[in-house]
This record gives structure tokens, sequence and C-alpha cells, in this order.
């Protein structure tokens, strides 16, 4: 079975500019959790869905983030208009849900460069 | 608030050398579930294993041993006979619901291993 899909792996971008980080996660999996990784904070739940409606997203950092689901199998994270602190590893997860079989797993992550 | 401590920012080893990674948590929960991840130099983020808060059996698979011990709030990670594929970063996570695909995971900050040939 295909794992966690996110894309692109890498972004470079400059500051000001729009952003779109893409995840697709595991089928049949009811739970999408977008995380960031910064040496400074380490990893930090930025927002989570569950059945594609947004659950907690108090982590997003400003109104600059937005994050969609519209449906089970997609997922968007967007950063407009991005900063340089943005710069990060976002990580997408996801999980079934179900008490047997409830560990999140993570794509491989996009390493965001904002100039 | 729940919070997960990892005081070993880095530790280095030689090969062979066993190694013990420690993890604290913190919550005022009685269920929760306890993770660890390994992160490879590759960047992804591997699942190594989960425990619940009921279970404090400790847990053997090959090399790798947790022992989970509720009376510290510690669920310590030992790497026998380190290997330098080893080498990574290793993340102790807490949730806090039985059905932990219900909720975030919080993390600790890592602890970066490096096994030395």
């Amino acid at each position: 079975d295909a794992g966690v899909i996110q894309s692109p792996r890498h972004e470079v971008t400059e500051m000001g500019q729009e952003v779109t980080l893409r995840c697709k996660p595991i089928s049949g999996h009811d739970y999408l959790f977008w995380y960031r990784q910064t040496m400074m904070r380490g990893l930090e739940l930025l927002i989570y869905f569950n059945n594609n409606v947004p659950i907690d997203d108090s982590g997003m950092p400003e109104d600059r983030f937005s994050a969609k689901m519209p449906n089970a199998s997609f997922s968007t994270l967007k950063i407009q208009p991005s900063e340089p602190r943005d710069s990060a590893v976002y990580f997408c997860a996801s999980s079934p849900g179900q008490l047997s079989t409830d560990t999140q797993y993570f794509g491989p992550g996009t390493r965001l460069t904002v100039l | 608030a729940q919070k997960v401590t990892q005081a070993q920012t880095e530790i280095s080893v030689v090969e062979k050398e066993d190694v013990t990674l420690d993890c604290v948590y913190e919550t005022r929960d009685t269920t929760y579930y306890l993770f660890w991840y390994k992160q490879p130099p590759s960047g992804e983020l591997v699942f190594l294993i989960r425990r619940n808060s009921f279970d404090e059996q400790n847990e053997i698979s090959g090399r790798y041993s947790w022992n989970f011990q509720k009376s510290t709030s510690s669920f310590n990670f030992t790497i026998t006979a380190s290997q330098v594929v080893d080498s990574a970063v290793y993340f102790c996570a807490l949730s806090l619901t039985p059905y932990s695909g219900n909720t975030p995971l919080v993390f600790g900050k890592g602890t970066r291993l490096s096994v030395i040939a």
C-alpha cells in the first residue's frame, strides 16, 4: 500500500509569494494532521481534520496559513504571503482513528525555504 | 498541559555499544498513548512503537527494547549492540485518548544518536 504522499518534496520561494503544500493520506484513514518541524520549536501540530472537517486549528500560526481538505484523499496547506520564518519541514500524517490501528503514519515531508 | 521531555539532545556511541534514550512525560490524564518515532538522515518519520498507559510490560523487538514506568512517568528506549544504521533522531511522543488517531501527538525535542563505526 502506498503511504502518505506529499508534494512537492522541496520548495524554494521568495518572501511574499504564495506557497501550496499538498498531501494525499493513506486510503481509508479518517484523520489527517499537518505538523511543522523547525530547529527552534521541534515538531508541532498546525491543524488536523476528521472526515474532512477541521477539528483543531489552534496551531496555525497566523492568518497567513490556511488548510483545506476538500475530499478524503487530498489536503492542502497554503501560506500567503510567505515569510522567511516559515522555512521549515512540513509533515502530513494520517491515521485510521480506530482503536486497533490508531498510529499516525507520516509522509516524507516538504522542505520549505523562503528567501 | 501535556509535555514530553527528552533531556538528551545528542548522544554518540561506538558501534556495538548499548544505548538508552530517555523520555519523561507529563499529563493529568489517566488514559494515554506513548510513541517512539525514528527520523533518519533522509528526513522521514518512521513509527517504532505505541504503548498504552495501562500496559506497563516492557517490550522487546530485535535489538530494540522499551521500558515504561508510570511511577516515574518515563518511557525509555534502549538499542542493544548499536549499528551505524541506527544513527538518527529519535522522538518520543504522547497522545491523550485511547483512540490515539483522534488527537495530535505532542512530541519531545528529540535525541540525535550518532553511532560511530
